[in-house]
């Protein structure tokens, strides 16, 4: 298996345009999660689904952010306006959450710098 | 928030043991730790987890104590790929279906010195 993959590597753009973040999880996982990493705040939660559906969305920062599952093997997040504080490393994760273990598999990440 | 502390930095000698250390006092019955590791511009690895008992892995060993307030990871002979930033997570339970999450806090940064 080629492992999490996330699209593009790196973003830069400028305040006020859209970004749109995509992720391919593992397959067979059926869990998928998003996280944004700082030097201020480390590794946080965004959002995470089971089974294409969103279970905890509390660490959304705002109205701008939104994910979506359109189906097992696709996942994006969007933020429109971005903002420059939005600027960090987003990682998406999957996990097969059966038994008592659901490892999180990561992928490589995105960088996103607004400008 | 973070349910568990660690130092914020450690180093150690190449070939000798790496202890870890993590404090989870407020850990609840059912919580599991984790370990992960994030080397430099990676995304964070799975080590090990458990719940009560020590582990042991072709990675590393987790000891943890019989209160489960503390655990400790183990690199029996760190090298200098070991170097990285070592998160102690709780996975909590959100609910009483399937649903949890891991709590991360902002990790020990491990370097392995030649």
């Amino acid at each position: 298996d080629a492992g999490v993959i996330q699209s593009p590597r790196h973003e830069v753009t400028e305040m006020g345009q859209e970004v749109t973040l995509r992720c391919k999880p593992i397959s067979g996982h059926d869990y998928l999660f998003w996280y944004r990493q700082t030097m201020m705040r480390g590794l946080e939660l965004l959002i995470y689904f089971n089974n294409n559906v969103p279970i905890d969305d509390s660490g959304m920062p705002e109205d701008r952010f939104s994910a979506k599952m359109p189906n097992a093997s696709f996942s994006t997040l969007k933020i429109q306006p971005s903002e420059p504080r939005d600027s960090a490393v987003y990682f998406c994760a999957s996990s097969w959450g059966g038994k008592s273990s659901d490892t999180q598999y990561f992928g490589p990440g995105t960088r996103l710098t607004v400008l | 928030d973070a349910k568990t502390t660690q130092p914020p930095s450690m180093d150690c000698a190449e070939g000798r043991a790496a202890n870890l250390p993590c404090n989870h006092s407020t850990i609840s019955g059912n919580e599991y730790v984790y370990w992960y590791r994030q080397i430099h511009s990676q995304g964070p690895q799975y080590i090990i987890h458990g719940l009560k008992n020590n582990e042991t892995n072709e990675m590393a060993s987790l000891i943890i104590t019989e209160d489960r307030k503390s655990s400790t990871l183990i690199l029996p002979h760190a090298t200098l790929r070991d170097t990285a930033v070592y998160y102690c997570i709780v996975r909590v339970q959100l609910n009483a279906g399937n649903n949890r999450k891991l709590i991360w806090g902002l990790g020990t940064s491990l370097a392995v010195n030649p």
